[in-house]
């Protein structure tokens, strides 16, 4: 299930569950979309992005949903893996701009 | 190849020390930022560097001082740093495409110890 603790959501999955990832982004003129994997002591790891102009990207195991009606992001993980424990990042950036604003991230932990 | 390299990975320095974090990158990106992150906290930008030049500096005190002697190195020199400055810098790099937002790769990081 997920929790919201005292400094970062945490959602708990078991190995081989889906996992979703959500995401409010503030600024509704941003039209450019990444997810981030940082596991701990490691830089952030690029997963996927997604811009504007769709509404669902796939990638390996990965889908990322864009809702700009409600500016939210998720990020869908299949067949969840203990290897996928780590802190989850939103970002999001308007085009000709070179700064990305970052959500506050969400641990997923996997339990085998 | 998406790495972006930084040296050390690990440093600790006392108040009064003087030393500099160092990073790589060989994707011909044109745009290197410096991130700052303290635990559990999403990455906060410090600096923008386009083709070579300081374009965004997010406020950051005169004792964290950017460089970047060319397209492929960004240097963060350090000097007299507080315990509170302690955290993991992060370097990143994007193509740099004018106009045009873009993924930035983030390198490993160097883990900033002050006493």
């Amino acid at each position: 299930g997920e929790s919201v603790g005292l400094h970062l959501p945490t959602l708990s999955v078991q190995e081989g569950d889906n996992s979703i990832i959500n995401c409010a982004y503030s600024n509704s003129a941003s039209d450019y979309f990444i997810w981030y994997k940082q596991e701990s002591g490691k830089g952030p790891q690029f997963i996927i992005d997604i811009r504007s102009n769709m509404d669902k990207r796939q990638g390996q195991r990965v889908t990322v949903l864009l809702n700009k009606t409600v500016k939210h992001l998720s990020l869908q993980i299949a067949a969840t893996q203990p290897g996928d424990s780590a802190v989850y990042f939103c970002a999001e950036a308007k085009s000709g701009y070179s700064t990305l604003t970052f959500g506050k991230g969400t641990m997923l932990l996997v339990s085998p | 190849d998406t790495e972006v390299t930084q040296t050390p990975k690990h440093l600790v320095m006392g108040m009064t020390n003087k030393k500099s974090l160092k990073c790589e990158q060989h994707m011909g990106h044109r745009a290197m930022y410096w991130y700052k992150q303290k635990a559990k906290k999403p990455p906060e930008l410090m600096f923008v560097y386009s083709y070579e030049k300081l374009s965004i500096n997010e406020s950051v005190p005169s004792r964290f001082s950017p460089e970047c002697p060319n397209s492929s190195l960004l240097n963060l020199h350090l000097h007299a740093l507080q315990p509170e400055d302690s955290a993991l810098y992060l370097c990143a790099s994007s193509p740099g495409l004018a106009g045009y937002t873009d993924t930035q790769y983030f390198g490993p990081g160097t883990r900033l110890t002050v006493l």
